[in-house]
């Protein structure tokens, strides 16, 4: 059974650091590109970032460029997200998703983790 | 202003039909293909479609997608209430260079 779990959630002030990480299972690691996507509070879903099994390749919105990292340790099957000078406009739940390998889908979802930035 | 445009809320009678719309450009929905999710807030999105019209396997054939230019349309039969949720498609954007949600649909089963 695929799984994926997020975990390093949590309150952070303007301004701060935080890093996001997100345990998988059930699945070939590496065989994947993966995800970041949030949901702000009261808001749709928004994508933050991609990249591919090899991290040859990877993507940010605009909205989060300069600012945070993506990377992933295959022996560990393990994605994660640095996020640097947090905003308040980062506060939202945060999923890391898998690509399925067609059509830019996410066929499988962690729960998420929340993200708070505030003073 | 999400890059998609999805309406805010459609809603429909129990057993009835809904359908969803999703538009967007050339840069995205006109040259690539589109999935569909269905997402409870505090819960893990779900995909619903993928490659414009296919389901994965355990989604019932209630749910279609389909694809026209730059619009593409998620179709709902024999609504429950259980299907009330919010609904999302998504896509690349080639110009962008990067993947683009629409706002979001809020489901009602009246």
């Amino acid at each position: 059974e695929v799984q994926l779990v997020e975990s390093g959630g949590g309150l952070v002030q303007p301004g701060g650091s935080l890093r996001l990480s997100c345990a998988a299972s059930g699945f070939t690691f590496s065989g994947y590109s993966l995800n970041w996507v949030r949901q702000a509070p009261g808001k749709g879903l928004e994508w933050v970032s991609y990249i591919t099994g090899s991290s040859r390749t990877k993507y940010y919105a605009d909205s989060v460029k300069g600012r945070f990292t993506i990377s992933r340790d295959n022996a560990k099957n393990s994605l994660y997200l640095q996020m640097n000078s947090l905003r308040d406009e980062d506060t939202a739940v945060y999923y890391c998703a898998r690509d399925m390998g067609s059509g830019w889908a996410n066929d499988h979802w962690g729960q998420g983790t929340m993200v708070t930035v505030s003073s | 202003q999400s890059v998609l445009t999805q309406p805010p809320s459609v809603s429909a009678a129990p057993g009835q039909k809904v359908t969803i719309s999703c538009s967007g450009s050339t840069s995205n929905i006109g040259n690539n293909y589109v999935s569909w999710y269905r997402h409870l807030p505090g819960t893990a999105p779900k995909l619903l479609i993928y490659e414009n019209n296919k389901r994965p396997s355990g989604i019932p054939d209630r749910f279609s997608g389909s694809k026209s230019g730059t619009s593409a349309t998620l179709g709902i039969t024999g609504l429950q209430t259980g299907d009330e949720a919010d609904y999302y498609c998504g896509t690349w954007d080639s110009s962008l260079s990067a993947v683009v949600f629409g706002g979001g649909t809020k489901l009602t089963v009246l």
